[in-house]
């Protein structure tokens, strides 16, 4: 597709459910990035693919979260038992180089 | 692992002004990034700088690459209403291998008073 897309676009949840949020990354970028952020902050690194290379899981706050990249395209963010502390915008970013294209990102509400 | 210092937090400025923010930081970056995020949406990349010293524009937008590479500033001139948003810095440190050891500055958010 013409850009980054994420779905769903928001998401409303009761606290120890599991959430999986989708992500379709510009077609031909081999590098996925997720970051996630909270209201008026800045962006924090969760996860990052590159090819088929492990990927790079230290920015991942804890063991509920998790996610794969199928196919080196489109890649789920999965966070098990939700906790209120989850709520935020989790943002996905495709690259080919070194210029992150961002997605519009899912509005995840734990309540 | 590096950090970015970016300043100022937030801005509150009238219609017409000029913007200037900076990010700073104890380590060096091959590469500077500036992004802005509007609203409900994911940020977009505004201006991206190469080599130390190198100045750049994009409209009424400038952004510098600090000669030291440890910072970079990005001006804006004569601001407009859709101005206003969230502005990051990033800087990375270019492998070869991609975007790898990108980090983010924490923003600075723009608000303009018509």
């Amino acid at each position: 597709g013409a850009g980054v897309s994420q779905s769903p676009s928001n998401k409303v949840t009761e606290k120890g459910k599991d959430v999986e949020l989708r992500c379709d990354p510009i077609s031909g970028h081999t590098a996925l990035y997720w970051y996630r952020q909270s209201l008026g902050q800045g962006l924090e690194f969760l996860i990052y693919f590159q090819g088929n290379s492990a990927p790079d899981k230290s920015g991942l706050p804890s063991d509920r979260f998790s996610a794969e990249r199928t196919g080196g395209s489109v890649s789920t963010l999965t966070i098990q038992r939700t906790q209120q502390e989850d709520s935020a915008v989790y943002l996905c970013a495709s690259s080919s180089r070194e210029k992150l294209f961002f997605g519009s990102g899912t509005q995840l509400s734990v309540l | 692992g590096q950090q970015l210092n970016q300043s100022p937090q937030s801005m509150f400025i009238q219609e017409g002004e000029d913007v200037s923010m900076n990010c700073t930081s104890s380590s060096i970056f091959n590469t500077w990034l500036w992004y802005k995020q509007d609203p409900g949406e994911g940020p977009v990349l505004l201006i991206a700088l190469y080599k130390a010293g190198e100045l750049t524009s994009n409209g009424r937008l400038t952004a510098q690459f600090g000669i030291t590479r440890k910072d970079s500033f990005l001006n804006i001139s004569a601001s407009i209403p859709s101005d206003v948003g969230i502005y990051f810095c990033a800087g990375q440190i270019y492998s070869g291998g991609g975007a790898d050891g990108l980090t983010f500055g924490k923003g600075t958010h723009l608000i303009i008073q018509p």
